[in-house]
């Protein structure tokens, strides 16, 4: 079992430009989330999908959308990129209310 | 406030101590979790704890629902322990602390 994988693991954008990100959940695990995490600062949740939904979100803009599709993988779009996007980006996997399994996250760097 | 406090924020010890990080939350809770993470990011969980005390090996995570605070504790440190660990808060979502940065010197 590979666990919660991402791509890509490094990112360079300009600003103003268009990024995905890619997450494969844990075999097994329906519930991907996305948080985004700043240098020297914590996580901070930016939503989670649950059955191709989005079931919650953080307090992040709409130029932050995503996707979940029926294998469970999930995308997370950030649109008209700022430099303050520049971040580490985590996708943790579980089922509802168990344990989350981190992936290495993509560290996005918008110039 | 945050609704999350980790303590202290860094941490120095030498290699054998006993170190223990405070977690003190304001919200209700399902469960919390203990995370570590190394440089370069990726996170590994540690514990996921709703009530009393779980070890796994040198690591002991013990919680107060009362009083609304956990502690992770580390006996025989050794550098490869130096990490960020961060205890996070489950309710509707994860609320992660802003982490205790743990160095371990020999």
């Amino acid at each position: 079992d590979a666990g919660v994988t991402q791509s890509p693991t490094h990112l360079i954008k300009t600003r103003g430009q268009q990024v995905t990100l890619r997450c494969s959940p844990k075999s097994g695990h329906d519930t991907v989330s996305w948080y985004q995490q700043a240098l020297g600062q914590g996580p901070q949740f930016i939503f989670q999908y649950y059955e191709e939904e989005e079931r919650q979100r953080g307090n992040f803009p709409d130029r932050f959308s995503g996707h979940q599709f029926p294998n469970y993988s999930s995308e997370l779009n950030v649109n008209a990129l700022l430099l303050g996007d520049s971040a580490l980006y985590l996708c943790a996997s579980s089922l509802v209310h168990a344990e989350a399994f981190f992936g290495q996250g993509t560290r996005l760097t918008v110039v | 406030k945050n609704e999350v406090e980790q303590s202290p924020q860094n941490l120095t010890a030498q290699e054998g101590e006993f170190i223990t990080i405070n977690c003190s939350y304001s919200v209700g809770i399902s469960a919390l979790h203990w995370l570590q993470q190394h440089p370069g990011g990726g996170i590994v969980s540690l514990f996921m704890l709703s009530s009393g005390k779980k070890k796994h090996g040198r690591l002991i995570a013990t919680i107060n629902i009362q009083e609304k605070h956990s502690s992770l504790h580390i006996t025989a440190s050794h550098p490869r322990d130096s990490a960020v660990y961060i205890c996070a808060v489950e309710g509707n979502k994860l609320v992660f602390g802003a982490g205790t940065i743990l160095r371990v010197k020999s």
